[in-house]
């Protein structure tokens, strides 16, 4: 199976903060990742695939990059609503595995 | 409007069996690989399995924990997915989203709104 590694497992940062977290795969997963947010008691919520791209609808401050093993979720000004849970996703082969995700909270 | 609702979960005791079901709508159905992701009380998100779209058969994939134990199915003609789970285990226990892939097969774009099975004596 590929084993996705998210670090940092919790981030404290303050509203504008420019944040970026890490994903880095067991094995290369070319551009089959995604990247979900998920706020508590709420589903998650897709916000980059395809390792770059945006999903409709997202807001432009999120961004996605990496290929091959290590990939990177940029918030470029973090907002209040920003606050959540970050999961990354990798699509190259089953099972489908998920990273263990970035807790981003407030300072 | 695209919306999965999920419907079905409940307690149930080790060994026993449920159904998930999951109401699919504002949207082509048998286009869309439909999943099923699970996340244990204050854990993160797992796979659980999936369904191809009609194109593909509906074939099917499992994540190795439930291979055996699970059944995805689909029925095209109310767009509903369909999770059963036989032989449970406590670490089944978690909300059991309904997902809907994108059509390029990159990412979960729709999610429902989860529903919890508690499996416990």
């Amino acid at each position: 199976d590929i084993q996705l590694t998210q670090s940092p497992s919790f981030l404290s940062a303050s509203v504008g903060d420019r944040v970026t977290f890490t994903c880095r795969a067991s094995q290369g997963i070319s551009s089959y990742l995604a990247w979900y947010q998920q706020k508590p008691g709420k589903a998650p919520k897709l916000l980059i695939y395809a390792a770059s791209t945006l999903q409709s609808g997202v807001p432009s401050r999120f961004s996605g990059s990496g290929s091959g093993t290590e990939f990177t979720l940029t918030i470029s000004s973090l907002q209040p609503e920003d606050f959540a849970t970050y999961y990354c996703q990798q699509r190259n082969g089953y099972p489908l595995t998920f990273g263990g995700g970035t807790k981003v909270e407030i300072k | 409007e695209v919306q999965l609702v999920e419907s079905g979960g409940g307690l149930v005791q080790p060994g026993g069996s449920l159904r998930l079901s999951c109401a699919a709508s504002g949207f082509t159905f048998s286009d869309h690989f439909m999943d099923w992701v699970r996340q244990a009380p204050g854990k993160g998100l797992e796979w659980v399995g999936r369904t191809r779209d009609k194109a593909r058969g509906y074939t099917t994939e499992y994540a190795a924990s439930v291979k055996g134990r699970f059944t995805i199915s689909r029925d095209e003609s109310n767009n509903s997915l369909y999770l059963q789970m036989n032989g449970l285990k406590a670490e089944d226990t978690a909300v059991y989203y309904c997902t809907r892939d994108l059509i390029t097969g990159r990412g979960f774009d729709y999610w429902g709104q989860g529903t919890l099975v508690t499996v416990s004596s």
